[in-house]
């Protein structure tokens, strides 16, 4: 199965601290995701990428940036981090497996508190 | 847009009892469907996926059936055991504007089983 691992796995950072999420796949997988989770809001997308030296906005990417050095990494860069951004950030890894369809892989999520 | 609804928020069953966890969407390309099972601080799973009209889909004791003439996918289960206590989404592929695959998450439902 899919090994998506993040680190680190809890983070308190104070407001308007840089923060940064990692994220590793050992799968190969050209498409990686990272995802907030908030009660009520299920999952929102906020950048994925492709392959390597790609970033594309997601549905709320506004305070956040993205960077894929590799295939294997992709980290999530909050450069002035605010209190709203308190909350568990997934990372995913998947590619297209078919005519329309990607599948995804989850990674443990980070648990993020900004004071 | 493409979307994905789960209209229930909360759903508490007592253990044995079947339990219907609903799912519509609404999407312009040929519908892939998925369900993930997320328990409690861990990352979210992928429990079954389709994308074959009327055809029933099963793991692990669900199973769901794609209906493309109502545009919905919901998940049951004909006996519920208080390990399925659960937050369950449903999630649509979707072709993001770079033309990359995504998916797009319904808000999730809380299962609750009850001894």
């Amino acid at each position: 199965e899919a090994a998506v691992t993040q680190s680190p796995r809890n983070k308190v950072a104070v407001t308007g601290g840089k923060v940064t999420l990692s994220c590793n796949q050992t799968n190969n997988h050209n498409n990686m995701y990272w995802y907030r989770q908030d009660t009520g809001h299920g999952l929102r997308l906020i950048h994925y990428s492709y392959g390597a030296g790609s970033t594309e906005k997601g549905d709320i990417p506004d305070g956040y940036k993205a960077s894929r050095p590799s295939q294997e990494n992709f980290s999530l860069i909050l450069e002035l981090a605010t209190p709203s951004q308190t909350s568990v950030y997934f990372c995913a890894s998947g590619d297209v497996l078919g005519v329309n369809y990607a599948e995804q892989f989850f990674g443990p999520g980070t648990r993020l508190t900004v004071l | 847009g493409d979307s994905v609804t789960q209209t229930e928020g909360l759903v508490t069953l007592t253990k044995g009892l079947p339990v219907m966890l609903n799912c519509t969407y609404q999407t312009t390309y040929s519908p892939f469907l998925f369900w993930y099972v997320q328990h409690l601080n861990e990352a979210p799973k992928l429990l079954l996926k389709s994308s074959t009209d009327n055809k029933r889909t099963e793991h692990q004791g669900f199973y769901a059936t794609l209906h493309k003439s109502s545009s919905s996918f919901h998940l049951q289960k004909s006996s519920v055991q208080l390990s399925d206590s659960a937050l369950y989404f449903c999630a649509l592929s979707d072709r993001g504007s770079s033309g990359s695959w995504q998916l797009i998450f319904g808000s999730g439902t809380q299962l609750t089983v009850m001894p």
